[in-house]
């Protein structure tokens, strides 16, 4: 079965530059959430969409920004990143937006590292 | 906003033993409480899930039980594997959330020595 894509599998980057994360949801998936895992931590949420348009917006900084395509697809674009920025980032799917309660399935994530 | 707590942070036992990690959540408004298995570097995989229309579900060697009053969940694993060797995420997530975002435990490490 498909599953939910992620791009770049690891990127590196130095202070203060600028990155891009996408995500490609499960097909017929019409939500996509954003998760940020620190080193021994629990996944963190930062935003979700919902038929392209923003849903939910949890602990994500003024830095960063994120949308939803018209083919589903998600971009995760981070600015004058920080050291402690370096985590691994996750994008889910599921169906059903608003109803709540349906399945996340994660992708396999981006490794992030800012030197 | 949804605090979820985990306990233990680590598990470990003896091949062929039961497992049991223990979730509890403030908001009573969450409805819907999945289970993840993270190995090291991977993703997190949903291994289960219960709704709050739902005391108990099983799947084959897992299990999870939900008490709505108490506002605590737990995942039972019994005859458990080496491959059982993980970190496991409790999380919690409600209705009323469009987009419904997962707020997630702290984890358990579990470790099964063969």
């Amino acid at each position: 079965a498909a599953g939910v894509i992620q791009s770049p599998r690891h990127l590196i980057k130095e202070k203060r530059e600028t990155a891009t994360l996408k995500c490609y949801p499960i097909p017929r998936h019409d939500t996509v959430y954003w998760y940020q895992q620190g080193p021994g931590q629990d996944p963190q949420f930062l935003i979700s969409f919902y038929e392209k348009m923003q849903s939910d917006k949890g602990s994500i900084p003024d830095r960063f920004s994120a949308q939803q395509f018209s083919d589903y697809h998600s971009e995760l674009n981070m600015s004058s990143l920080e050291l402690g920025d370096s985590a691994l980032y996750f994008c889910a799917s599921s169906t059903g937006g608003k109803r709540g309660g349906t399945e996340q399935y994660f992708g396999p994530g981006t490794r992030l590292t800012v030197t | 906003g949804e605090n979820v707590e985990q306990h233990p942070s680590t598990l470990s036992v003896q091949e062929g033993d039961s497992a049991v990690i223990k979730c509890t959540y403030s908001d009573s408004a969450s409805n819907y409480f999945p289970w993840y298995k993270q190995e090291l570097g991977k993703r997190p995989q949903l291994i289960i899930d219960i709704r709050s229309n739902v005391g108990e579900k099983k799947d084959q060697r897992i299990a999870v039980t939900l008490n709505k009053t108490a506002k605590h969940f737990s995942l039972h694993i019994t005859e458990t594997q080496p491959e059982d060797s993980a970190v496991y995420f409790c999380a919690a997530s409600a209705r009323y959330n469009a987009g419904n975002m997962l707020t997630f435990g702290g984890g358990t490490r579990l470790m099964v020595k063969p």
